[in-house]
């Protein structure tokens, strides 16, 4: 079975902390993902990684960055954590660029007060 | 841009009836359309997917048709029950080979007893 596993369910943080989220899959799986899920707003991409050291940007990236030492591990940082960052992460893998089909781990829901 | 618009919810329905979800799409080229289920407390996870026009993706008693002339992939059941409460998102993957989905803004099903 495919695992997608994220370090916390929940987190809650302080303004300008360092926030680390952390996501690990055993799947050998080329591609991962890091959503944010917002109510109204669906699913926005933030990074995405498809190889070890590789990363891109996704649609909303300011504010975070992320680290793909490893191939199974993808770790999002909220450098400066602040309340507009308080929402439910998700961590997705995909098995290559021509496989779109993602697979997600079960969320960290994260409060910054 | 490539983008998925779904009916806005909650969808409240009594069990046993009829369900719809609205999704239509903007997109260039073919993209591959996906249905994703999120129940409480969990990730989402793949419901069914059509990867071109005119295919039926079918799961569970679900359904959807990938209708390229009016860009929609409708999500459609006989009769719903209780346990399929939950959040569903409509997914596009773009042309260009990159592995990203875009989803749309998720449409919540509340089914009643």
């Amino acid at each position: 079975d495919v695992k997608v596993t994220q370090s916390s369910r929940y987190l809650v943080k302080r303004t300008g902390e360092k926030v680390f989220l952390e996501c690990v899959q055993d799947m050998d799986h080329e591609n991962m993902f890091w959503y944010r899920q917002d109510p109204g707003l669906g699913l926005r991409l933030i990074y995405f990684s498809y190889d070890v050291k590789m990363k891109e940007k996704g649609d909303i990236p300011e504010g975070y960055s992320v680290s793909r030492e490893k191939k199974e591990r993808f770790s999002l940082i909220l450098e400066s954590a602040s309340t507009n960052q308080t929402s439910m992460y998700l961590c997705a893998t995909g098995r290559s660029r021509m496989n779109t089909e993602a697979f997600f781990g079960q969320g960290t829901r994260l409060t910054v007060v | 841009g490539n983008s998925v618009t779904q009916m806005e919810g909650p969808v409240t329905l009594s069990e046993e009836a009829f369900l719809t979800i609205n999704c239509t799409y903007t997109a260039t080229g073919y993209p591959s359309l996906f249905w994703y289920v999120q129940y409480p407390g969990e990730g989402l996870q793949l419901l069914l997917k059509a990867t071109k026009a005119d295919d039926k993706g079918s799961n569970k008693g679900f359904e959807a048709t990938y209708r390229k002339e009016t860009t929609s992939f409708h999500l459609e059941k006989g009769s719903v029950q209780v346990s399929d409460s939950a959040v569903y998102f409509c997914a596009l993957s773009g042309s260009s080979n990159t592995g990203k989905l875009i989803f749309g803004q998720g449409t919540t099903l509340q089914v009643k007893p």
